[in-house]
């Protein structure tokens, strides 16, 4: 079956410094990856998604890249700020069903 | 404003007495999704709706049963809650048949089994 595996678990970075979190996944037939953020007892919340013909997607400060060959997407913030500290889900879409990673937790220091 | 809505936010149950949580939506799409989101893991799919078309996860116990009486609106009956049951419960639309489409979350039902 599909399976992400999304690192780091935990990432702790001072405000103004840049986050990168890394997901990989298995089925070939994965075509669309969404990144969402979810704040503690609320919704997931899409921040970015990138489809599998583009390599790379920004908007303001954040950016996703995908690697369909090798199978792997990764998620930056630059310039972070206290208020991106949150749980980060990394996500693929095969046949309209998601499957997650695991989930970053993001602690921004200010 | 087109939403995903959740009843309730909060439930709390017995071992062992049946429960319903409800989603409903005004956006009219035509895919539902149900997850469960147990604490400090990411949601899990349980089963969804391509219109009426149901369709169930292999690993989603029997405990867990839906229905989706029309486009709007989609149940998640869970018949006997164990104490493993208590999570998040999160509904989720997308519209079209397309794969790209966002999936819209509701703000979720959270469930507690004493």
């Amino acid at each position: 079956g599909e399976n992400v595996e999304q690192h780091p678990s935990t990432l702790s970075v001072q405000e103004g410094d840049s986050a990168v979190i890394k997901c990989t996944y298995s089925d070939s037939a994965s075509n669309y990856f969404p990144w969402y953020k979810q704040e503690l007892g609320k919704r997931p919340q899409l921040i970015i998604d990138i489809r599998s013909n583009v390599g790379e997607k920004k908007d303001q400060r954040i950016a996703v890249t995908l690697n369909k060959t090798a199978k792997h997407f990764s998620l930056h913030i630059t310039e972070t700020q206290p208020e991106d500290s949150a749980v980060y889900f990394c996500a693929e879409n095969s046949y309209g069903k998601l499957t997650f990673g695991q989930g970053t937790i993001l602690t921004v220091h200010p | 404003d087109a939403m995903v809505i959740q009843n309730p936010r909060y439930q709390v149950t017995q071992f062992g007495k049946p429960v319903t949580l409800s989603c409903s939506q005004t956006l009219n799409h035509n895919v539902m999704y149900w997850y469960q989101q147990k604490s400090s893991q990411a949601p899990k799919l349980l089963f969804h709706y391509y219109d009426k078309d149901f369709n169930n996860e292999a690993d989603t116990p029997d405990n867990f049963q839906s229905r989706r009486p029309n486009t709007s609106f989609c149940f998640l009956d869970i018949r006997s809650p164990g104490l493993g049951d208590a999570a998040m419960y999160l509904c989720a639309t997308k519209g079209a048949s397309g794969s790209y489409n966002e999936q819209f979350f509701g703000p979720g039902t959270r469930l507690t089994v004493l």
